[in-house]
């Protein structure tokens, strides 16, 4: 079966560096992403990385794959009172659909 | 675009009522998604479709219906509301060409049965 597991809360002082850890069981996933929820939203992708990579970059965010650990993990630097939301981990299975992880809400203290 | 809307934004329903959740996307996307929220909670896939006349259920299709009569809208129906149905409700939409299986959100309907 499917089961993922995220802490679920992170405070942080804005401007130091955050990060949100996501552990999963399933590891047939193309593609593993990271979506936004911020309050009395929908869930916005925020960024994605493919399997066969470790790490990817997109500006203040790194996310980082350890597959023989099942592990995944989103690095935001510099993190802004905006950075304050929700943060899923999901993946996609075949049809399509994808699996969620539980949510870290994240709390950026001016 | 308008993206993928959602109606209502809020509902309070009574124990055995019946209520239907629009959906409607203008983005073109084949695939279109019910998820539920339960607080605390990730979102739990309820039924989805592949395209207009194609529907198939996810993890908790109990007390729900959906159809796709056309591309653009993809209604949940519950039938005979229960407590257990309280919960925020998603539906998302995306690519059938894409690889990267991005998923577009609405922004939810609360539900309250009581």
């Amino acid at each position: 079966g499917e089961d993922v597991e995220q802490s679920l809360f992170l405070s942080v002082r804005e401007g130091d560096s955050s990060v949100i850890n996501c552990t999963y069981t399933d590891s047939s996933s193309t593609y593993l992403y990271w979506y936004k929820q911020e309050p009395g939203a929908g869930l916005q992708l925020l960024t994605y990385i493919f399997s066969n990579m470790d790490m990817k970059q997109d500006q203040r965010l790194t996310v980082l794959l350890n597959k023989k650990d099942k592990h995944l993990s989103l690095r935001i630097a510099d993190t802004q009172t905006g950075d304050s939301a929700i943060y899923f981990c999901a993946w996609g299975t075949g049809r399509r659909a994808l699996t969620f992880g539980s949510g870290t809400r994240l709390q950026v203290q001016p | 675009n308008a993206g993928v809307t959602q109606t209502p934004k809020f509902r309070i329903l009574k124990i055995g009522q019946s209520m239907t959740l629009q959906c409607t996307q203008d983005m073109n996307h084949n695939y279109m998604y019910w998820y539920r929220q339960d607080p605390g909670m990730g979102l739990k896939l309820i039924y989805y479709s592949v395209g207009a006349g194609i529907t198939d259920k996810g993890e908790v299709p109990n007390g729900y219906n959906v159809s796709r009569s056309t591309t653009e809208d993809f209604p949940l129906r519950l039938e005979l509301a229960a407590p257990s149905q309280t919960s925020v409700y998603f539906c998302a939409s995306s690519y059938s060409q894409g690889v990267t299986y991005e998923q577009y959100f609405g922004p939810g309907t609360r539900l309250t049965v009581t």
